[in-house]
């Protein structure tokens, strides 16, 4: 079935610093990705769409400077974490779409990154 | 997308059918509502959709009430595996790009 790659599994990194985190979609091309970010005991909030060949479209309340998105290819989409601070360390979940439907209708979910900020 | 309302936590002994329910009763007539689950520390995984009918799988089995207001997500008999945070999403299965809005899910324990 379709399978979404997402590295690193986990990052430490001192503040200040930038973190890229990569999202690929290994068996399939995806014109648009999903990220979302998921802080301990809460549930997955939505952070932008990202779409192929464009800019993503970020969420509201999410700063699109601080968490730059690229999507340069069908299959793979990332995300960077500039200027990190400690508030930023979370898990960070990317999801890609299959567009040939599949039998869950395409979404597929990385194995998330945890990001820590030190 | 509508919205929907879960229950904070579940028990459920292993073994046992563990039901867990679904509110959506802002659901449209062309949404579809889809079940995901989250073991800790992991991606969400798809376990089943359903428009109208009811629906079974090798996971599990979705009942959806007649008015679709409501569903309920059966696990015929669970294990200690499959201890995750259980997420109802209601949205247009038609949509390209359309997006996945988690809710805050239910948690469910199996115990020994």
């Amino acid at each position: 079935g379709a399978v979404v790659s997402q590295h690193p599994s986990w990052v430490i990194c001192k503040s200040g610093t930038s973190v890229k985190i990569e999202c690929r979609s290994l068996d399939f091309q995806a014109t648009t990705m999903f990220w979302y970010r998921q802080f301990p005991k809460q549930s997955l909030m939505l952070m932008a769409t990202s779409n192929e060949g464009s800019k993503a479209t970020y969420e509201q309340g999410v700063e699109k400077d601080k968490f730059l998105i690229n999507h340069a290819s069908l299959t793979l989409s990332t995300l960077t974490v500039t200027s990190a601070h400690p508030e930023d360390s979370s898990f960070y979940i990317c999801s890609a779409r299959d567009p040939r439907g599949r039998g869950n209708y395409g979404y597929t979910f990385g194995s998330g990154t945890r990001l820590t900020v030190v | 997308d509508a919205k929907t309302t879960q229950p904070p936590s579940m028990d459920c002994a292993e073994g046992r059918a563990a039901n867990l329910p679904c509110n959506h009763s802002t659901i449209s007539g062309n949404e579809y509502v889809y079940w995901y689950r989250q073991i800790h520390s992991q991606g969400p995984q798809y376990i089943i959709h359903g428009l109208k009918n009811n629906e079974t799988n090798e996971m599990a089995s979705l009942i959806i009430t007649e008015d679709r207001k409501s569903s309920t997500l059966i696990l015929p008999h669970a294990t200690l595996r499959d201890t995750a945070v259980y997420y109802c999403i209601v949205r247009l299965s038609s949509s390209n790009t359309g997006k996945l809005i988690f809710g805050q899910g239910t948690t469910l324990q199996v115990k020994p």
